[in-house]
């Protein structure tokens, strides 16, 4: 059974461009959250799909969006880069239920901006 | 904003040594989990404890949360070299949407 996968696992990119990363939940998993962690921080909630919606949202800029496919993979978009935008992007998913329980997580995606 | 604090920021012990973590929280909770990382890689749920237990143990681990202190501890006994990575404590503040605590850097030394 395969676990939450990422994708790229590294990318460098420079000021102002723009970048997608990709997330496959794990199987039979509906709801996909992602998150940034920065060096030395702890992981910070972006925004969190469900039924191909987004259903919640931290406080991060509109230059972050997200999708949700049928198939419940996810993508996360990040416009007009900046430097400090460098980070870690952690992917989770889980069943959708009222209290939140264990969330599993893929390897993350190493964003490096220039 | 982060929730939870955990401390110390890091600790480093000798290889069969137990290892304390504390985490410290603001908000009422349902329930409080543990994630372990190694270095620069995804986070692995080890544990979750809910806001009407007071002690959970699985394996190695043992967690602890003091509702009334909002406080919670994770102790890992007989460290070895494998337990060497960051642990943070996690509290819902919606579905799913997890609040991280800046973590502790644990070294087990051989």
């Amino acid at each position: 059974d395969a676990g939450v996968t990422q994708s790229p696992t590294h990318l460098i990119k420079t000021r102002g461009q723009q970048v997608t990363l990709r997330c496959s939940p794990k199987s039979g998993h509906d709801t996909v959250s992602w998150y940034q962690q920065a060096l030395g921080q702890g992981p910070q909630f972006i925004f969190q799909y469900y039924e191909e919606e987004e259903r919640q949202r931290g406080n991060f800029p509109d230059r972050f969006s997200g999708h949700q496919f049928p198939n419940y993979s996810s993508e996360l978009n990040v416009n007009a880069l900046l430097l400090g935008d460098s980070a870690l992007y952690l992917c989770a998913s889980s069943f959708d239920r009222a209290e939140a329980g264990e969330l599993f997580f893929g390897e993350g995606s190493r964003l490096t901006v220039l | 904003s982060q929730q939870g604090e955990e401390d110390p920021q890091a600790l480093s012990i000798q290889e069969g040594e137990n290892a304390t973590m504390n985490c410290s929280y603001k908000t009422s909770i349902n329930n409080l989990q543990w994630y372990r990382q190694n270095s620069g890689r995804g986070l692995v749920h080890l544990i979750l404890i809910r806001s009407n237990e007071r002690e959970k143990h699985s394996g190695r681990l043992r967690v602890t949360l003091d509702t009334s202190k909002k406080s919670s501890s994770l102790l890992i006994t007989a460290s070895r070299a494998a337990d060497t990575a960051s642990y943070f404590c996690a509290t819902e503040a919606g579905a799913q949407k997890l609040v991280f605590g800046q973590g502790t850097r644990l070294t087990i030394n051989p």
